[in-house]
């Protein structure tokens, strides 16, 4: 039963690229979260999906980013127009129930702005 | 505006003994807490969690303390073991953050034989 899946491991994307980060949950869990965390801070929330709806994207900045799980397919972070400060490993989590906060994390994707 | 805090970035200990790590949060909306531990390129591993209608609570060698009043829990592991070396960060989750985590910065810990 595999965990997390995350991919690619690492992306490295030069100044104004696009960044797509790949998450395909748990089999059986319906919620997907993605946090990111910056070098030598801990993890910041962005964006809680459940199949086919934003649930909450607070935590999400409001231009150039945004994330989908839809219903066939692994979820998608997009990041638009990269900028050095994009430079991060965003972290992907899922869990079967809503209450479940012990969720399970990927091994995350590790973003490098050049 | 950084709700939960872990004030030591690093905790060094030997073989056998407690590692004690500290959590101070701010919101008192929070209920739930949670820690995680955290090897180098691996996501983080859930290890404990705690509800705000306890103060402790305990699995094997890991037990997480939680102080209402003062705001603070902690988590005691004992015996330190070589292979406990990682990072470990502390969560938060409340009622009005719905189902998203709060972390603090993390501590990391090394476990000298």
């Amino acid at each position: 039963n595999a965990g997390v899946m995350q991919n690619p491991r690492h992306l490295v994307r030069r100044r104004g690229q696009e960044a797509r980060l790949r998450c395909s949950p748990v089999k059986g869990h319906s919620h997907v979260y993605w946090y990111r965390q910056l070098p030598e801070e801990g993890l910041k929330f962005m964006v809680y999906l459940q199949k086919e709806n934003i649930i909450d994207e607070s935590g999400m900045p409001k231009e150039r980013f945004s994330a989908e799980f839809p219903k066939e397919g692994p979820s998608i972070l997009r990041i638009q127009q990269v900028v050095r400060g994009d430079s991060a490993a965003y972290f992907c989590a899922s869990s079967p129930r809503l209450e479940d906060y012990g969720y399970t994390f990927g091994s995350g994707t590790r973003l490098t702005v050049v | 505006d950084q709700q939960v805090k872990q004030n030591s970035p690093s905790l060094s200990v030997q073989e056998g003994r407690i590692s004690i790590l500290n959590c101070d949060y701010t919101n008192s909306m929070f209920d739930y807490f949670l820690w995680y531990k955290k090897y180098p390129a691996e996501g983080p591993t859930f290890l404990i969690s705690i509800s705000s209608i306890k103060d402790k609570n305990e699995d094997g060698r890991f037990t997480v303390f939680l102080n209402k009043s003062a705001k603070h829990l902690s988590l005691h592991i004992v015996p330190s073991q070589p292979g406990d070396s990682a990072v470990y960060f502390c969560a938060a989750s409340g009622e009005t953050s719905g189902s998203r985590l709060t972390f603090g910065e993390g501590t990391q810990l090394t476990v000298n034989p």
